[in-house]
């Protein structure tokens, strides 16, 4: 039981470049969110899916996409990456729709965009 | 949305020593307040929660305490030791959405021996 998975663990960008960030759970929950965290900020949701099938906004979507492509993946995709997009990126996973439930995290993507 | 304010941001103690941190949340409506440990270059896993029809929960050396009047809920971790030196993320539901967490900015932990 792996849990939580991410790939990459580290990538490099150039600005303007486009890449997708790789999610998986093997504990059959529901919802499954996309963070980033930055020096001093703490967690920042980007987007979440409460389900398979939807996937809404967080506090902080501009410049991101997503797509639940089946209950276990929720993947992350940057268009056009900006050098404000380097941070690192947890993917995480609830049983169910509520936050009032353990978030089961995954190792984090290190992304730097030069 | 939900605000959620944390302090100190960096906290030094003494081995066996406690250490309190404090989070201020602004939606009275709010009903679950977890606490996250981020060990460097891990990921966060949650320690302790504790829910709105409580005013404390302990287990071990940990306890969160709520004050729901005041809005405000706080980790206390006793006889502190080397490995509970981590970052420690407080959390609220954010406003208008059961789905969604706010996280507080951090507190750096550090355990001196």
């Amino acid at each position: 039981n792996a849990g939580v998975t991410q790939t990459p663990k580290f990538q490099v960008l150039k600005t303007g470049q486009s890449m997708t960030l790789q999610c998986a759970q093997d504990m059959n929950h529901n919802s499954m969110y996309w963070y980033r965290q930055d020096p001093g900020m703490g967690l920042r949701l980007i987007y979440y899916s409460a389900s398979e099938g939807t996937t809404d906004k967080g506090e902080v979507p501009n410049g991101y996409n997503v797509s639940r492509l089946n209950k276990r993946e929720f993947s992350l995709r940057l268009e056009s990456a900006a050098p404000s997009q380097t941070s690192v990126y947890f993917c995480a996973s609830i049983p169910l729709a509520g936050v009032r439930e353990t978030q089961y995290f995954g190792p984090g993507t290190r992304l730097l965009v030069l | 949305g939900e605000n959620v304010e944390q302090h100190p941001s960096t906290l030094s103690v003494q081995e066996g020593d406690s250490a309190v941190i404090k989070c201020t949340y602004s939606d009275s409506a709010s009903n679950y307040f977890p606490w996250y440990k981020q060990e460097l270059g891990k990921r966060p896993q949650l320690i302790i929660d504790i829910r709105s029809n409580v005013g404390e929960k302990k287990d071990q050396r940990i306890a969160v305490t709520l004050n729901k009047t005041a809005k405000h809920f706080s980790l206390h971790i006793t006889e502190t030791q080397p490995e509970d030196s981590a970052v420690y993320f407080c959390a609220a539901p954010s406003s208008g959405s059961a789905r969604q967490l706010t996280f507080g900015s951090g507190t750096q932990l550090t355990v001196l021996p």
